[in-house]
């Protein structure tokens, strides 16, 4: 079982859409959660960090954690076509110092 | 304004020779890493360095080397006992140990010829 699990898409929505991205990890005594996005090529940027349960909400994205069910997504509310990359899922334990990433979920936006 | 520097942006590596990647930040951060991603997956951890003159081996530290003299330094020697050294190299570094947020460089792209 791979330790965090994402979807690896592609996944299409039209633009003006909400787009939904899942991931799923196997460590329960992880403590942080992060979603990263990367352009093809490009390097990743850290755009969302969630640590408790619950929604958290920054302008257009909304990251989403549930410890219980080892759930985490990533909502993109009026998705725009320069939302179009890779979205990486990455996990770190409870006093670890290693961030664990997923495979990531394409996301394409159709003008 | 401040970042993390990888350079060269590209790399072609012939059978036998080791290359090195360089990493520089002026971020003033304590921990340093090297992520290597293959097509279609995830980051992988190579080595990471949480102080000067300190590393540890990540996941797939077989074939590589790493270096921390300077904390603005952490650079990476692909050997040649790396048998399939083609993918995109990224050092990453966050404020403190417990920092848990990374900032990354450009990458390298490395290639075999």
């Amino acid at each position: 079982q791979k330790e965090v699990e994402q979807n690896s898409g592609p996944l299409s929505v039209p633009e003006g859409a909400i787009a939904s991205l899942n991931c799923t990890y196997s460590d329960r005594g992880s403590q942080s959660f992060f979603w990263y996005r990367q352009y093809s090529g490009k390097s990743p940027e850290l755009i969302m960090s969630i640590y408790s349960n619950g929604d958290k909400e920054d302008g257009r994205f909304t990251a989403q954690l549930n410890k219980a069910s080892q759930y985490v997504s990533l909502l993109i509310r009026d998705s725009q076509p320069s939302d179009s990359a890779t979205y990486l899922c990455a996990v770190k334990g409870g006093g670890g110092f290693k961030t664990i990433f997923g495979a990531g979920t394409r996301l394409f936006v159709k003008a | 304004d401040g970042g993390i520097t990888q350079s060269p942006k590209y790399l072609f590596r012939k059978e036998g020779q080791n290359v090195t990647l360089s990493c520089e930040q002026n971020l003033n951060h304590d921990a340093m890493y090297w992520y290597r991603q293959d097509p279609g997956q995830g980051l992988r951890l190579i080595y990471y360095s949480q102080i000067v003159n300190d590393f540890q081996k990540g996941d797939i530290a077989e074939g590589y080397s790493v270096s921390r003299e300077k904390k603005e330094s952490f650079p990476l020697t692909v050997t040649s006992a790396q048998k399939n050294p083609t993918a995109f190299y990224l050092c990453a570094s966050s404020a403190n140990r417990k920092d848990e947020k990374l900032f990354f460089g450009s990458g390298t792209q490395l290639s075999v010829l």
